[in-house]
């Protein structure tokens, strides 16, 4: 059983186009992540979220919004791609940060390889 | 503003030999420091972590050694073996500037283990 899946793997379009990664972990965790690997490796988070609270990093254009359906979910949406938003982006999931035995793992999907033309 | 910085970039190890990978941070907020090793086409995975109040931890073939006082630490590959091969990223958790609670990574250092 995966634990954090993420689906599509691959992802190709067109600039300006609207596109969505959807996540899932079946950990019981209560926090979710989004990262975005450059082609450089930097891992850079996007959105922390668990259902008390949204964390966006500030410098995320947007055009880019989590979306979480249940505790189990959170989908990243994609308005009006830009070639710079090309880039291997990661869902991940953890047992709640804010609890004092928060350890830092992070479990994390397989990754999501976006294209844009 | 980079609050993890690795070094180095890249590493070409023999096999059986060590391989070093060094961490600095500037946050003293932060209390956990992980490592991740990520193999191509895959994610991240944790592979060991300390809290600042021990020096090192030891785990198999890895060892992080710590140095609160510098604000450093660093990940060895004892025995390195072509199954290292990986990017290594390594981390620290906190309470960012920003006042919320999460995990900052290096830059990641791309390991090569030849034969």
């Amino acid at each position: 059983d995966t634990a954090v899946s993420q689906t599509p793997k691959y992802l190709v379009t067109q600039m300006g186009n609207d596109k969505s990664i959807k996540c899932e972990q079946n950990l019981g965790h209560d926090t979710m992540y989004w990262y975005k690997q450059d082609s450089k490796k930097f891992l850079k988070i996007m959105f922390s979220y668990n259902n008390k609270e949204l964390i966006i990093n500030e410098t995320v254009p947007n055009r880019f919004s989590p979306k979480s359906p249940d505790k189990a979910h959170l989908n990243l949406h994609i308005n009006s791609l830009e070639l710079g938003d090309s880039a291997v982006y990661f869902c991940a999931s953890s047992q709640d940060r804010i609890l004092a035995e928060f350890t830092g793992e992070l479990f994390f999907g397989e990754g999501s390889r976006l294209t844009v033309l | 503003q980079q609050q993890v910085k690795q070094s180095p970039q890249s590493l070409i190890v023999q096999k059986g030999g060590i391989s070093i990978i060094n961490c600095a941070y500037e946050n003293t907020a932060f209390d956990y420091f992980p490592w991740y090793q990520q193999f191509p086409g895959k994610g991240p995975a944790l592979l060991i972590a300390i809290r600042p109040d021990v020096s090192e931890k030891k785990e198999g073939r890895f060892t992080i050694s710590f140095n609160k006082s510098a604000k450093q630490f660093s990940l060895h590959i004892m025995d390195s073996q072509p199954g290292d091969s990986a990017t290594y990223f390594c981390a620290a958790s906190g309470v960012t500037g920003a006042g919320s609670y999460q995990l900052t990574f290096g830059k990641g250092t791309k390991l090569s283990v030849i034969p």
